[in-house]
């Protein structure tokens, strides 16, 4: 986990509300992710950035945006909370874009 | 589109055994593939990869993996495992040709017993 921060560790949301999630690094990477984890589905990559304010899609974006608008920051945002995004979500970070190094994670619950 | 299978959820060994997580993809041309770690409450941690060249992998605490192209495999292994490398293994594969993004097995939970 060294290097990468997650923000909120742990938030309870009520359906229908705005979210983000903040991941923070000091390691100077190039590329960030979003991932979520869920029982039987592994990891499944949410959004990722290239550069600062350069991001594309991942395999289940919608209902999801990112923005990135310095190096060490990467915004995951909620725009309005579903039961169904209750999950755990995991920032990751790389700097050669092969193997990425992760955050310790938020547990995020929507009621 | 890319696949990553883990067929076992789960894999009990004795402590002193040897370990074996198995693991087969499925992407078009040459792959990158990983294997990672994440022991409760924690992220994933980066255990090894394989990119190119020698076939067999080695990785962080023992582990290595071989990269089979003919059986689309990337089985990681430990000659003799411990009750601390009891966890949940996850493999990874990436495209060589299709950006950044990582897709990855469904996980194996490992549990090693005295």
């Amino acid at each position: 986990d060294a290097g990468i921060t997650q923000s909120p560790r742990h938030k309870v949301t009520e359906t229908g509300t705005p979210v983000t999630l903040r991941c923070h690094q000091t390691e100077n990477h190039r590329y960030m992710y979003w991932y979520r984890q869920d029982p039987g589905h592994g990891l499944r990559l949410i959004h990722y950035s290239y550069g600062v304010k350069d991001t594309d899609k991942g395999e289940v974006s919608d209902g999801y945006s990112v923005s990135r608008s310095k190096t060490e920051d990467f915004l995951l945002t909620l725009e309005s909370a579903t039961s169904s995004q209750t999950s755990v979500y995991f920032c990751a970070i790389s700097d050669t874009g092969y193997e990425q190094y992760f955050g310790p994670g938020t547990r995020l619950t929507v009621t | 589109a890319q696949s990553v299978a883990q067929p076992e959820d789960q894999v009990n060994v004795a402590e002193g055994n040897p370990l074996t997580v198995k693991c087969t993809y499925s992407v078009s041309g040459n792959p990158y593939l990983f294997w990672y770690v994440q022991y409760p409450n924690r992220g994933l941690q980066f255990l090894l990869k394989y990119i190119t060249g020698d076939n067999l992998v080695k990785g962080s605490y023992g582990f290595e993996a071989e990269f089979n192209k003919s059986q689309t495999s990337f089985h990681l292994k430990k000659p003799s495992a411990l009750v601390s490398d009891s966890a949940l293994y996850f493999c990874a594969v990436r495209p060589k040709a299709a950006g950044n993004k990582l897709t990855f097995g469904g996980g194996t939970r490992v549990l090693v017993k005295p």
